[in-house]
């Protein structure tokens, strides 16, 4: 079975203070994909990283970056100088096999509070 | 714009009938699709998978007459909640997998149900 843990349930800074949100996963299959999401207040779930089991390489995108790690099983998320509108909460969501659109399992969520 | 459609986004019903939830991909063809269900402040779990043409397949511990699933079209899934109960009240969210070639899934925005 498949799990994705992430430790921290609220993380509040104050705005332009970098944060990184933790996601650690478990899995026996060698192929998968690992998300990261983000839930605004609205609900709507929002993508913003996709990563395969065989891509270590860390990826920037503008004030994210994104650090993953197969030796310690963690998909670690940083958001650069923070704003109010990375308020939400971000899901580490991971699956398994062949394609990246099979079921996902996530992790409890980190709710990001970030204050002006 | 959305790919996936979702409706209706709020629903409010008295105990005892039944809720039907819509869930399209706008422009592609889903051969399957995915429900979840997200109690407040929690992480989404997957309910239930849904195939085009056959049954639906769900998770362990979902109630199959509970939850009924109809994928009668490359477009449409519906998730029918019957003889809802206050404790069905949740945000339901489905996904389908993306565009061939971007392999990734894109998520309604979520149905939020309340039972009165």
């Amino acid at each position: 079975a498949q799990k994705v843990t992430q430790a921290q349930t609220e993380i509040s800074v104050v705005e332009k203070e970098d944060v990184t949100l933790d996601c650690v996963y478990e899995t026996r299959d060698t192929t998968y994909y690992l998300f990261w999401y983000k839930q605004p207040p609205s609900g709507e779930l929002v993508f913003l990283i996709r990563r395969n089991s065989f891509d270590e390489q860390n990826e920037i995108s503008g004030r994210y970056s994104w650090n993953f790690q197969k030796s310690t099983s963690s998909f670690n998320f940083t958001i650069t100088a923070s704003q109010v509108v990375d308020s939400a909460v971000y899901f580490c969501a991971l699956s398994v096999g062949g394609t990246s659109y099979g079921k996902l399992t996530f992790g409890q969520g980190t709710i990001l509070t970030v204050h002006p | 714009g959305a790919v996936v459609s979702q409706h209706p986004s709020r629903v409010i019903c008295k105990s005892g009938t039944s809720v039907k939830i819509e869930c399209r991909s706008l422009d592609f063809q889903a051969t399957t699709m995915f429900w979840y269900r997200q109690f407040p402040k929690q992480s989404l779990m997957l309910m239930a998978t849904s195939n085009e043409g056959s049954k639906a397949t769900y998770e362990q511990g979902v109630e199959k007459d509970k939850f009924l699933i109809n994928h009668a079209s490359l477009t449409l899934s519906t998730l029918t909640v019957t003889s809802a109960h206050p404790e069905d009240s949740s945000f339901y969210i489905c996904s389908a997998p993306g565009l061939a070639g971007i392999n990734i899934q894109y998520f309604g925005a979520g149905t939020r149900l309340s039972v009165l």
